[in-house]
């Protein structure tokens, strides 16, 4: 158990409606990280957050939005959603914000998201 | 650009052999770090080791061993007397300067271990 969490486990929903999933870090870090894992695609970086700010974009599609609250959890909300959203959606943590490249990211279970 | 290869797409063992996997990277930084990470068929990524580039000592770690050479930019990844359990998919990942310290990874290798 890494000690990050993410909810929903499973998630089934039809094109075209908005989700969202939800992660809360390791007790102490401060950095939140989402990935995407598709067959095609591979393992994908989204977006990190560090103390509530946005600090590193990736592959992030414009209908993909994240937050991280004061608490320091993390929504990603999914909107517009296709087939192609389909995925293992990742959270992972670290303790800093990771600049420095020695932080080890710890991650969740993933949320299976199935778009019919 | 940074680039991580882990050309092996599946490997199949029995039980008791030891493997190999195979992770090559690319990158012009003179400060990195390497990563593996694997993934059981329940879906979750387990962290395994983390090296950094000023570190070519190899690590031992049970039945598991990494071998890091920077001469051939390769960080393999060798588990000794495999078990089913050890059936997974393994990723190798590079984080430096240039990918914004971000983890770049590589496609995975899927290893089968049959008893």
């Amino acid at each position: 158990d890494s000690g990050v969490t993410q909810t929903p486990k499973h998630l089934i929903t039809a094109t075209g409606q908005r989700v969202t999933l939800r992660c809360s870090p390791r007790s102490g870090d401060l950095s939140v990280y989402w990935y995407q894992q598709s067959l095609d695609q591979g393992l994908q970086f989204l977006i990190q957050y560090y103390n509530g700010e946005e600090r590193a974009k990736g592959n992030i599609l414009e209908r993909f939005s994240a937050q991280q609250f004061p608490d320091l959890h993390s929504e990603l909300n999914l909107s517009s959603l296709e087939l192609g959203d389909s995925a293992l959606y990742f959270c992972a943590s670290s303790v800093t914000s990771g600049s420095g490249g020695t932080d080890t990211q710890y991650f969740g279970p993933g949320t299976r998201l199935t778009v019919l | 650009a940074q680039k991580v290869t882990q050309a092996q797409t599946e490997i199949s063992v029995v039980e008791k052999e030891d493997v190999t996997l195979d992770c090559v990277y690319e990158t012009r930084d003179t400060t990195y770090y390497l990563f593996w990470y694997k993934q059981p068929p329940s879906g979750e990524l387990v962290f395994l080791i983390r090296r950094n580039s000023f570190d070519e000592q190899n690590e031992i770690s049970g039945r598991y061993s990494w071998n890091f050479q920077k001469s051939t930019s390769s960080f393999n990844f060798t588990i000794t007397a495999s078990q089913v359990v050890d059936s997974a998919v393994y990723f190798c990942a590079l984080r430096d300067m240039d990918s914004n310290y971000q983890l770049i990874w590589g496609a995975g290798t899927k290893l089968i271990i049959k008893p």
